[in-house]
């Protein structure tokens, strides 16, 4: 069964704080993506990555950045935290097998900027 | 880029009815058109998918369709239950080259007992 681990179920941040969000996937994905979730909105891709040290943007990079060192791993960094980055943020990751897509999401983390 | 739009935002029902929520898509080039439930409090899961060479799949209560010339898929959800009260999202994308899905913006699904 894919497991997608994210570290923190709640964080509350103050303005202007560097934020780390960490995700870990057990299943040797080669594909993980970062997005967030807010009411009205769906789900928004922030960025996402198919390989080790490989990055791409998604469709509102602005104010974030990532890192991928480790294949398991795929982190979120929001280097200094606005009030509007309060949000549900949601790490997924696929495999490239089987030429399909899906997405197998962790739990999330409930982000709070004040 | 492509683009998902997601109708309606809400729906309810009474229990036992069906519901239906449906989704365009802008890219005619996109294949593979996967349906997530999120319930509430929990992270968003696969329930159905559909690739752009079939036309109707069904797994029990749940049935996706698409129009390939219309360029929209549609999720139908027949006698329906208090458990099936969560969030639906659909979602496009061209399988096997591009790695994202582009999802839509969700619909809130509440089944009345």
């Amino acid at each position: 069964d894919v497991k997608v681990t994210q570290s923190s179920r709640y964080l509350v941040k103050r303005t202007g704080e560097k934020v780390f969000l960490e995700c870990v996937q057990d299943m040797d994905h080669e594909n993980m993506f970062w997005y967030r979730q807010d009411p009205g909105l769906g789900l928004r891709l922030i960025y996402f990555s198919y390989d080790v040290k490989m990055k791409e943007k998604g469709d509102i990079p602005e104010g974030y950045s990532v890192s991928r060192e480790k294949k398991e791993r795929f982190s979120l960094i929001l280097e200094s935290a606005s009030t509007n980055q309060t949000s549900m943020y949601l790490c997924a990751s696929s495999s490239v097998e089987l030429a399909k897509n899906i997405q197998y999401f962790g739990a999330g983390t409930r982000l709070s900027v004040l | 880029g492509e683009n998902v739009e997601q109708h309606p935002s809400t729906l309810s029902v009474q229990e036992g009815d069906s519901a239906v929520i449906k989704c365009t898509y802008s890219d005619s080039a996109s294949n593979y058109f996967p349906w997530y439930k999120q319930e509430l409090g929990k992270r968003p899961q696969l329930i159905i998918d559909i690739r752009s060479n079939v036309g109707e799949k069904k797994d029990q209560r749940i049935a996706v369709t698409l129009n390939k010339t219309a360029k929209h898929f549609s999720l139908h959800i027949t006698e329906t239950q208090p458990e099936d009260s969560a969030v639906y999202f659909c979602a496009a994308t061209l399988s096997g080259s591009a790695r994202q899905l582009t999802f839509g913006s969700g619909t809130q699904l509440t089944v009345l007992p």
